[in-house]
């Protein structure tokens, strides 16, 4: 079982849609939480971080946490065209130690 | 406020090589991570610096080696270069080893 695994894609979704993106992870005493989005070419950009159990909100994105499913998503409301990008979970594990990342699931927004 | 920086942005070397590349963090981090990002992968974790020192390592040889100056700027030097060494190396800054990290805008190295 690897350490960080995300829902394979590619994920595609008509503008204005709601995206959904999925990240389970294996150490069950994780501390915290990232979503990075990475353009091609480019290097990943931090778009939320998230510690407790439950939602959190910022802008169109909301991160949702559940510890004792171990698993984490990322909602993107109201899609455009310029989240089309990859999408990077990334897991701080127990004794904070390292961060893992994730394979990254990548994302269309279909005009 | 700058952000991090690597240098150099593009780096072609033969195998057998050593290469340096370089990173400056952020203003205010004191904790330097690297990466290295294949194509279609993830970032693999590398190896981290704080107080110049290394703290934690993943899972590469020896030929991979760092270094972090008391300005907390860090190198990632790697010898003996093989053709599986070519990906984007990225390296990540943070306040502390466990809060969020912040990317520079990595190094594209490619060895023939």
């Amino acid at each position: 079982q690897k350490e960080v695994e995300q829902n394979s894609g590619p994920l595609s979704v008509p503008e204005g849609a709601i995206a959904s993106l999925n990240c389970t992870y294996s150490d069950r005493g994780s501390q915290s939480f990232f979503w990075y989005r990475q353009y091609s070419g480019k290097s990943p950009e931090l778009i939320m971080f998230i510690y407790s159990n439950g939602d959190k909100e910022d802008g169109r994105f909301t991160a949702q946490l559940n510890k004792a499913s171990q698993y984490v998503s990322l909602l993107i409301r109201d899609s455009q065209p310029s989240d089309s990008a990859t999408y990077l979970c990334a897991v701080l594990k127990t004794s904070y130690d390292k961060v893992i990342f994730g394979p990254g699931t990548s994302l269309s927004v279909i005009p | 406020d700058a952000g991090v920086t690597q240098s150099p942005t593009h780096l072609i070397k033969t195998r057998g090589q050593q290469v340096t590349l370089r990173c400056s963090p952020k203003s205010g981090h004191d904790t330097v991570s690297w990466y290295q990002q294949a194509l279609g992968q993830g970032p693999q974790f590398i190896f981290q610096y704080y107080e110049e020192e290394e703290r934690q390592r993943g899972n590469f040889p020896d030929r991979f080696s760092g270094h972090q100056f008391p300005n907390y700027s860090s190198e990632l030097n790697v010898n003996a270069l093989l053709l599986g060494d070519s990906a984007l190396y990225l390296c990540a800054s943070s306040l502390l080893v466990y809060n969020e990290q912040f990317f520079g805008p990595g190094t594209r190295l490619t060895v023939l």
